[in-house]
């Protein structure tokens, strides 16, 4: 089964710096897709970004963008100017044909 | 457009008791998915259905039974509940969100269920 690791519980970035959040999967497949999900104290799950699998180039979202290696399965998250409303639980996940696997968070403080 | 919303917010049971737990979206998305979040954990697949009439086991379907009553709506029942379904369940739709979002899988606000 596909398997996705955040080896990061906890990160700490000072405000308007920039911090980057790693995660790294396993699977065999060549077609699926990759996400990383915010959670605020609110419990909503928010799309930050999400990355095609047979696309190259890297996806980007205003001040967030990802580093994707497939050859290395590895997937991170750079947040650029961080803002004191970047703090949440961030979930990477990966999916292919329905099966939707998330990694166990990394909890980010942004520090005024 | 409220997008995936889920009933009740809140849940307090009892050992070997049942319960429904409501999902409906109004995206007009094919396909929708149950999730459980415990504690330090991230989310895990219960069941999914790809379509309206299908449904399908994910990662941990032991103790629950699902329904796709219609395009909308996706229920969750635990037939006996346990100490160990003590937790936050979520209920996702995926498809092309509202104008201009991307196609992906959209979450509702969450069910957090206590089992004593």
């Amino acid at each position: 089964a596909q398997t996705v690791t955040q080896s990061q519980p906890e990160m700490s970035v000072q405000e308007a710096e920039t911090v980057t959040l790693s995660c790294t999967y396993d699977t065999s497949e060549s077609d699926y897709y990759l996400f990383w999900y915010k959670q605020p104290p609110s419990r909503q799950m928010i799309l930050v970004i999400r990355q095609e699998a047979y696309k190259q180039q890297n996806a980007t979202e205003n001040r967030f963008s990802v580093n994707f290696q497939k050859a290395a399965k590895s997937f991170s998250l750079k947040i650029s100017d961080s803002q004191l409303g970047d703090a949440a639980m961030y979930f990477c996940a990966y999916e292919d044909n329905n099966d939707m696997r998330f990694g166990a968070g990394t909890r980010l403080t942004v520090k005024p | 457009n409220a997008g995936v919303t889920q009933t009740p917010k809140f849940q307090v049971l009892k050992t070997g008791q049942s319960m429904t737990l409501q999902c409906a979206q109004d995206m007009n998305h094919n396909s929708m998915y149950w999730y459980r979040q415990d504690p330090g954990m991230g989310l895990r697949l219960i069941y999914y259905s790809a379509s309206e009439g299908t449904t399908d086991k994910g990662e941990v379907p032991n103790g629950y039974n699902v329904s796709r009553l219609n395009k909308r709506e996706f229920s969750l029942r635990l037939e006996s509940a346990a100490p160990s379904q003590t937790s936050v369940y979520f209920c996702a739709s995926k498809g092309q969100g509202f104008v201009g979002r991307p196609y992906t899988q959209y979450f509702g606000p969450g069910t957090r269920l206590t089992v004593l």
